[in-house]
């Protein structure tokens, strides 16, 4: 069973902030996302990555930043934390495999307030 | 803004009643995927849709996908209080470059 860990449940930060959010999965995956989750507003798509080395900006990239050293771990950095990045982030993953037609795979989820 | 546009956006059931969400596309879309998230949990693989007016079923689940691939629908016959919890679509095209876009979700509460 493919496991995507995400490091905190929750995280309470101040504004002006470094903030590091962690995302680790066990299948060998080669494509990793972050999305962060408002109510009305779904899913949206921050970063994702289809390899070791490798970021695509998605819709809502401002003020975030992403790193991926080694395959199962992609990390999503707020540079400077603004009380408008106080949301639930969702990390994903999913095979490269099927033309797209891989599912996703989330973490239970990060709820990062910033204050 | 929203590229995949879902309605409604909260529905609230008596236990036994049917339910159904839509989800739409402005463009032609290769593929739709559907999930639930159940409440405090996190987003959950349902099904895949590809073909044009395809059907599939889970049980007490319908999916459908639209003949022109633009618009897909979850319908839930004689729902259960197990069935509570956030409906999303997502839908990929080249044209969100092969991205999944979600739609906004579908928000399911059920009275027993």
């Amino acid at each position: 069973d493919v496991k995507v860990t995400q490091s905190s449940r929750y995280l309470v930060k101040r504004t002006g902030e470094k903030v590091f959010l962690e995302c680790v999965q066990d299948m060998d995956h080669e494509n990793m996302f972050w999305y962060r989750q408002d109510p009305g507003l779904g899913l949206r798509l921050i970063y994702f990555s289809y390899d070791v080395k490798m970021k695509e900006k998605g819709d809502i990239p401002e003020g975030y930043s992403v790193s991926r050293e080694k395959k199962e771990r992609f990390s999503l950095i707020l540079e400077s934390a603004s009380t408008n990045q106080t949301s639930m982030y969702l990390c994903a993953s999913s095979l490269a495999t099927g033309g797209g037609h891989q599912p996703q795979h989330f973490g239970d989820g990060t709820r990062l307030s910033i204050l | 803004g929203q590229q995949v546009m879902q309605i409604p956006q909260y529905q609230h059931v008596q236990e036994g009643e049917d339910f159904t969400t839509y989800c739409n596309s402005s463009t032609t879309l290769s593929n739709i995927q559907w999930y639930k998230q159940r409440p405090g949990g996190h987003p959950v693989f349902l099904i895949q849709l590809v073909k044009s007016g395809e059907v599939k079923k889970q049980k007490r689940l319908t999916f459908q996908f639209g003949e022109a691939k633009k618009n897909s629908s979850l319908h839930i016959t004689a729902t259960q209080t197990t069935d509570v919890g956030t409906y999303f679509c997502a839908g990929r095209t080249l044209v969100y470059g092969n991205k999944l876009v979600f739609g906004a979700g579908t928000i399911l509460r059920v009275k027993s």
